[in-house]
């Protein structure tokens, strides 16, 4: 079965950095795209950031775009998510979604993880 | 700030039937599937609904979807208490090259 497990999570303080991990099971990692999404304290859901199965697209939100980076290992069957720049408002539980929904050549996420806290506060 | 709206919340008795709206644009529903997640207290969002009206393996025929132009339809029948939960739909936007959800709606059963 599709088990997606993140890691990383913690509290931090602004200004610093946090690198989130997702190790992936249960399917061919290689094969799909991956979806980091957020959700602030008793807020909804953002997507942060996504990659291509192939690594060839990344999609950044503006609320992150050049403080995080998406990448993935296949070798290892992981996600990350390279968090630079930290501020208040990145708190959050952040999920990696597998992207098993496919339309166009565009990936929506069909699995989820349980998601990690990242708290950044000084 | 979210690109696809939903109304914050709606209630409705058990065993009664409730729709979820959520509006968008030609740049995201008007061209795309849209999806649909629910969401229970303290949990991940699990996918509920996608390609705008399909139902992945397990989930409850009580659920459906729609889609007319750039507006889509979450529809909850025979309501029962574990139905409580906040829902979300969502779709690609082609003008931000990203996925994108709708504001979310809290559904209460009375």
């Amino acid at each position: 079965q599709v088990q997606l497990v993140e890691s990383g999570g913690g509290v931090v303080q602004p200004g610093r950095s946090l690198r989130l991990s997702c190790a992936a099971s249960g399917f061919t990692f290689s094969s799909y795209g991956m979806h980091w999404v957020r959700q602030a304290p008793g807020k909804g859901l953002e997507c942060v950031s996504l990659i291509w199965y192939d690594g060839s697209y990344k999609y950044y939100a503006d609320s992150v775009k050049g403080r995080f980076t998406i990448s993935r290992d296949s070798s290892k069957n992981t996600l990350y998510l390279q968090m630079n720049s930290l501020r208040a408002e990145d708190t959050a539980v952040y999920y990696c979604a597998r992207g098993g929904i496919t339309f166009g050549g565009v990936t929506a996420p069909d699995y989820w993880g349980q998601g990690t806290l990242v708290t950044v506060s000084s | 700030q979210s690109v696809l709206t939903q109304p914050p919340s709606v209630s409705e008795a058990p065993r009664q039937r409730v729709t979820i709206s959520c509006s968008g644009s030609s740049s995201n529903i008007g061209n795309n599937a849209v999806n649909w997640y629910q969401q229970l207290p303290g949990k991940a969002p699990k996918l509920l609904i996608y390609y705008d009206d399909l139902l992945p393996s397990g989930v409850s025929d009580r659920f459906s979807g729609s889609k007319s132009g750039t507006s889509a339809s979450l529809a909850i029948s025979g309501l029962q208490s574990e139905d409580e939960a906040d829902y979300y739909c969502a779709s690609w936007d082609d003008s931000l090259n990203g996925y994108v959800f709708g504001t979310g709606t809290k559904v209460t059963v009375l």
